[in-house]
């Protein structure tokens, strides 16, 4: 069963606009949280990460928001540019344990 | 230049024929893991390997083998391969288990 969701498969934006890519989780015991991107025939690249005693962390376009009630994490861009266009996967994994668990992409695309 | 090497990048092959990908990093990394890639099950980890000699099963292990006898390598055997190990499978590796981790470029199985 699925434990990290990602229910959007596609998702399309104007350039300037804001992205807003959504992740959810069910287990509970999931206390780190990554996202990467991924491009046409090149590996997933990291791009930002959140422990579970933050409920936010920003890097530069990019921020992360994590509500842990809700076992709910997005990915805002902003501003959207047409090089973010690709496929997003959010991860997580518990501390103590040592696999990861990915959803299953959500496809972004920055209309120029 | 800091990098994982997957090779080969794309390969076909017949039921029942052992094969071997291999994944090799050069950033001292002492985590490694393969993952495969299939559409609407995002990515799934199969092996990881935490140091030399240490390997343990990650989501889906079945079909699969792994060896890390040098800290730079990290081969996938499959045995006997099957249709259904037809996918996209990428190595990564990282410092430490669940932090930010550096994929190769992806091998694309075919099994027929």
């Amino acid at each position: 069963d699925q434990q990290v969701k990602q229910n959007s498969p596609s998702l399309s934006v104007q350039e300037g606009r804001i992205s807003i890519l959504n992740c959810d989780y069910t287990n509970s015991m999931f206390d780190y949280f990554l996202w990467y991107k991924k491009y046409p025939a090149e590996g997933p690249t990291f791009l930002i990460s959140i422990s579970s005693i933050k409920d936010k962390n920003e890097d530069g376009r990019f921020t992360v928001f994590l509500n842990k009630s809700a076992k709910h994490l997005s990915l805002h861009i902003v501003p959207s540019q047409p090089g973010d266009s690709a496929v997003y996967f959010c991860a997580a994994s518990e501390t103590g344990a040592n696999n990861l668990f990915f959803g299953t992409g959500t496809r972004l695309t920055v209309i120029p | 230049e800091a990098q994982v090497t997957q090779n080969p990048r794309y390969l076909i092959t017949v039921t029942g024929k052992k094969l071997t990908v291999t994944c090799s990093q050069n950033m001292n990394h002492e985590y490694m893991s393969w993952y495969r890639q299939d559409p609407g099950l995002g990515l799934r980890q199969i092996y990881y390997s935490m140091n030399v000699e240490v390997t343990d099963k990650g989501d889906v292990p079945e079909g699969y083998k792994v060896s890390r006898k040098e800290k730079r390598n990290f081969p996938l055997i499959l045995e006997s391969p099957s249709p259904n190990q037809t996918s996209l499978y990428f190595c990564a590796s990282s410092f430490e288990g669940l932090t930010e981790a550096f994929f190769g470029q992806g091998t694309r199985l075919t099994v027929v």
